[in-house]
């Protein structure tokens, strides 16, 4: 099982639609990354967050972490927005150091 | 520019051949890590530096990999005798320090480098 696991995998939806992708771990955490990933590998981190919910614009993150679970919302969503969307948590325990643990993604696709 | 930069961004090698990829930091961060994304995964860590110390690289895949960075800036991940399953984007991050919680802590990665074996 991985140790950190997003859904969807995939998701297509009409321009202005709200959308939820999900992400849920199993191991203790010091903080949870949601980061974006377009065509050609580049990644933008969006929100590092350890509590609560957090709000850039049309983008909210939400983590509770009694049950290892976070969200990320994207509202009046638009076609620019089409990328990878990746979840990813830094144990931050023993000998990691703080890497990153990434989920495979969720690939959102915005249709016009 | 005040980014992480990554060089080559795309790499073509024969089975074989040796590789070396480069990874610029933002200046003045101190830590460095290195992800192997293969086609349709997330990305996977590789190695950790904080300055110039390779503190944690138990995730290089065998010992055809390897990464330096003697100055505690600049870090090249070199693979030697590439194989097919090397194939991957090959993404470097870098931040301000490590430490248990902070803003200062994000990661910021470079646009990676596309290393293609035939």
């Amino acid at each position: 099982k991985n140790e950190v696991e997003q859904s969807p995998q995939n998701l297509t939806a009409q321009e202005g639609e709200f959308i939820t992708i999900n992400c849920s771990y199993s191991v203790g955490i010091s903080a949870l990354h949601w980061l974006q990933q377009h065509p050609g590998g580049g990644i933008v981190s969006l929100f590092m967050l350890s509590s609560g919910k957090k709000k850039h614009g049309r983008l909210i993150a939400t983590i509770n972490i009694q049950e290892k679970h976070s969200s990320l919302h994207i509202t009046a969503s638009h076609p620019r927005d089409s990328a990878v969307y990746i979840c990813a948590v830094r144990s931050g325990y023993g000998g990691s150091q703080g890497n990153l643990i990434f989920g495979k993604g969720t690939k959102l696709s915005v249709k016009p | 520019g005040a980014g992480v930069s990554q060089s080559p961004r795309y790499k073509v090698a024969k089975r074989g051949q040796d590789v070396a990829l480069r990874c610029d930091p933002i200046s003045g961060h101190v830590s460095l890590f290195w992800y192997q994304q293969a086609l349709g995964q997330g990305p996977e860590f590789l190695t950790y530096f904080q300055n110039e110390a390779q503190l944690d690289k138990s995730g290089l895949p065998s010992d055809r990999f390897f990464a330096e960075r003697p100055e505690g800036s600049v870090s090249t991940l070199k693979i030697q005798r590439t194989q097919q399953e090397d194939s991957a984007v090959y993404l470097c991050a870098s931040s301000l320090s490590f430490g248990a919680s902070g803003l200062y802590n994000e990661q910021f990665f470079g646009p990676g480098t596309r290393l293609t074996v035939l």
